[in-house]
């Protein structure tokens, strides 16, 4: 059961634009979220995290937003840039489990220069 | 930052043979670590978590005599694949929270590509 759903396995940007990830989950127990690039033969980076307090984290370039009543969040990345292209899983947890993490199956990201 | 650091990050071995996966966090102390592993185009998937000085838990469906998880230290979870067989071949990737635990990050190593001939 996929409780952390990234419905578009792949997304191509030009260079500069916008670049926004879609995640949807399914557990509204779900408090903690967070965005990870992943580049070819190598591990997840951690990116930006949004607790359900909040609705809307900011770092530099990277923006996630969070609607709790959709059960939705998004990445933003503002401005694309070439380096950007790696496959982005959100990932989602619920509180007091420590160690359960749920991700996405991944959204390829192209940015075109 | 904090840095988790696996190794090796590609080995080949023969059918029948085990292979051991390390895991260290470097720059923290893990009291627990992770062990997932990806499938081609598919997400990651959560194998065990390494407890120190306990037994590792394991999630549904992953056997726990094949993967053998030993975590002997703050810093340093192993994981061997026993008996490996080309079902075997896979991605493995480990991971770390520092603490506190609430709403931190995991961190990941940088992955071990495992191909069993």
């Amino acid at each position: 059961d996929q409780q952390v759903k990234q419905n578009s396995p792949s997304l191509s940007v030009q260079e500069g634009r916008i670049s926004i990830l879609n995640c949807d989950y399914t557990n509204s127990m779900f408090d903690y979220f967070l965005w990870y690039k992943k580049y070819p033969a190598e591990g997840p980076t951690f990116l930006i995290s949004i607790s359900s307090i909040k609705d809307k984290n900011e770092d530099g370039r990277f923006t996630v937003f969070l609607n709790k009543s959709a059960k939705h969040l998004s990445l933003h990345i503002v401005p694309s840039q070439p380096g950007d292209s790696a496959v982005y899983f959100c990932a989602a947890t619920p509180p007091n489990t420590g160690n359960q993490f749920y991700f996405g199956t991944g959204t390829s990201l192209t940015v075109i220069p | 930052g904090a840095v988790v650091s696996q190794h090796p990050s590609r080995v080949i071995c023969k059918s029948g043979t085990s292979v051991k996966i390390e895991c260290r966090s470097l720059d923290f102390q893990a009291t627990t670590m992770f062990w997932y592993r990806q499938f081609p185009k598919q997400s990651l998937m959560l194998m065990a978590t390494s407890n120190e000085g306990s037994k590792a838990t394991y999630e549904q469906g992953v056997e726990k005599d094949k993967f053998l998880i030993n975590h002997a230290s703050l810093t340093l979870s192993t994981l061997t694949v026993t008996s490996a067989h080309p079902e075997d071949s896979s991605f493995y990737i480990c991971s770390a929270r520092m603490r506190p635990l609430y709403n931190s990050p995991l961190h990941f190593g940088n992955g071990t590509r495992l191909t069993v001939t």
